[in-house]
């Protein structure tokens, strides 16, 4: 079983429809939980973090993490045109004093239609 | 503050050829990072550093080398590329502080004839 699994898509929804991008893991030592988001032919930049279990809201962007079932969500409301990219979630775990090993999922390639 | 810097954007090397992609930081991060993308297989760490002087392998460091001699050049070596090594590379930094927020370049595209 991979450490990190994300459905890769892709993805395609009408604008201002409700977006739900999912992650499940395996690795219980795994402690932040991220969002990235990659525009094509660019490198990722970071859209949310969450620490513990529950939601995160950021605009009309939403992490949510369930520990106890391995599984984080992020919900785009209102997607526009402009949310197109590939969305990665990413997993760190300290490995040794205070460097954290970050864990990549596939990415879902998301594309939101006018 | 320019961020993570990389060049070349696009590089075509044949086989057996050598080459070093360069990375720079200008946000005096103690952490660097090198990572390989390849088409619907996410991020795989290839080497990182935690400050000068200091490289540690990450996931798949073979047919790769790096150095630090400065706080904010990261360089990445291929020495006798293969088509392997196809893909896409991007370096990232980050504080030292938090275990979060890496930032990334905008990548150097390689092919391998």
């Amino acid at each position: 079983q991979k450490e990190v699994e994300q459905d890769p898509g892709p993805l395609s929804v009408p604008e201002g429809a409700i977006v739900s991008l999912n992650c499940t893991y395996s690795n219980s030592a795994f402690q932040y939980f991220m969002w990235y988001r990659q525009y094509s032919r660019k490198g990722p930049e970071l859209l949310m973090y969450t620490y513990s279990s529950g939601n995160k809201e950021d605009g009309r962007f939403t992490a949510q993490v369930d520990k106890s079932s391995k599984y984080i969500s992020l919900f785009i409301r209102d997607s526009q045109p402009s949310d197109s990219a590939t969305y990665l979630c990413a997993m760190s775990q300290n490995s040794g004093g205070s460097n954290y090993k970050l864990t990549f999922g596939k990415g879902t390639l998301l594309t939101v239609n006018p | 503050n320019a961020g993570v810097t990389q060049t070349p954007k696009f590089r075509i090397l044949k086989i057996g050829q050598s080459m070093t992609l360069q990375c720079t930081q200008d946000m005096n991060h103690n952490y660097m990072y090198w990572y390989r993308q390849d088409p619907g297989m996410g991020l795989k760490l290839i080497y990182y550093s935690v400050g000068a002087g200091i490289t540690d392998k990450g996931e798949v460091p073979n047919g790769y080398n790096v150095s630090r001699s400065t706080t904010e050049d990261f360089p990445l070596r291929l020495e006798l590329a293969a088509p392997s090594q196809t893909s896409v590379y991007f370096c990232a930094s980050r504080v030292r502080e938090g275990p979060h927020e890496q930032f990334f370049g905008p990548g150097t595209r390689l092919t391998v004839l």
